[in-house]
């Protein structure tokens, strides 16, 4: 089974530009988070999606916004992009909904995120 | 809001060392507990996890952790290092009404020399 897909792996934006990040879930999983990573802020949870709609989000500016289709892929949008936004972005994806238990995260490789 | 927090920024070990890995959460209720490794380049695996039961779990490559509930604690350990756990180590906890979101700690970096 092929594991959790994030496209693409590297990235170079200039300051005040938009990006758009991809992420596809294992097969069958129907939730997906987005997290960011850097150095000095360590993890921090973006937002999580199920069944199309956002049941969960992180501290971020509305700059930073997400979507999930209906086969689950998912995509993540940062507009006016700033040089704080550089960062490690990862996609995990789960098998079951947000109000369940044993539920276990599986992750991606990232999107490296480079804001010049 | 729950938060992790884990103690040792960096750590290095020789090889054969035994290693353990504090991590501590605030959280009142049910929680549900993970170590991940992230080794230089690739990305976060996960290494165990607790959800309920017996609180000394067993993962991959010999590591072992405890939830002690009494504490908020959940370390991890490994009785012998050896130079390819060189890694990042991420201590994360989620809760049964956020199962979605993982809090993470900052981590811990560990070199362990040959």
């Amino acid at each position: 089974k092929a594991g959790v897909t994030q496209t693409p792996r590297y990235l170079i934006k200039t300051r005040g530009q938009q990006v758009t990040l991809s992420c596809s879930p294992i097969s069958g999983h129907r939730s997906v988070s987005w997290y960011q990573q850097t150095p000095g802020q360590g993890l921090q949870f973006l937002f999580e999606y199920f069944s199309e709609t956002q049941r969960n989000k992180g501290n971020f500016p509305g700059r930073f916004s997400g979507r999930q289709f209906s086969n689950s892929r998912s995509e993540m949008n940062v507009s006016t992009l700033e040089l704080g936004d550089s960062a490690l972005y990862l996609c995990a994806s789960s098998l079951k909904g947000p109000g369940s238990r044993n539920t276990e995260a599986f992750f991606g490789q990232g999107t490296r995120l480079t804001v010049v | 809001a729950q938060s992790v927090s884990q103690h040792n920024h960096h750590v290095i070990l020789s090889e054969a060392a035994s290693l353990e890995l504090g991590c501590n959460y605030s959280y009142g209720g049910t929680v549900n507990l993970f170590w991940y490794v992230q080794y230089p380049g690739q990305h976060l695996q996960l290494l165990l996890k607790y959800f309920s039961g017996d609180p000394l779990v067993k993962g991959i490559k010999g590591f072992e952790a405890e939830f002690i509930k009494s504490k908020f604690s959940f370390n991890l350990r490994k009785p012998s290092v050896q130079w390819s756990d060189t890694a990042e180590y991420f201590c994360a906890v989620t809760t049964n009404t956020n199962a979605g979101k993982s809090t993470f700690g900052d981590g811990t970096t560990l070199t362990v020399k040959p």
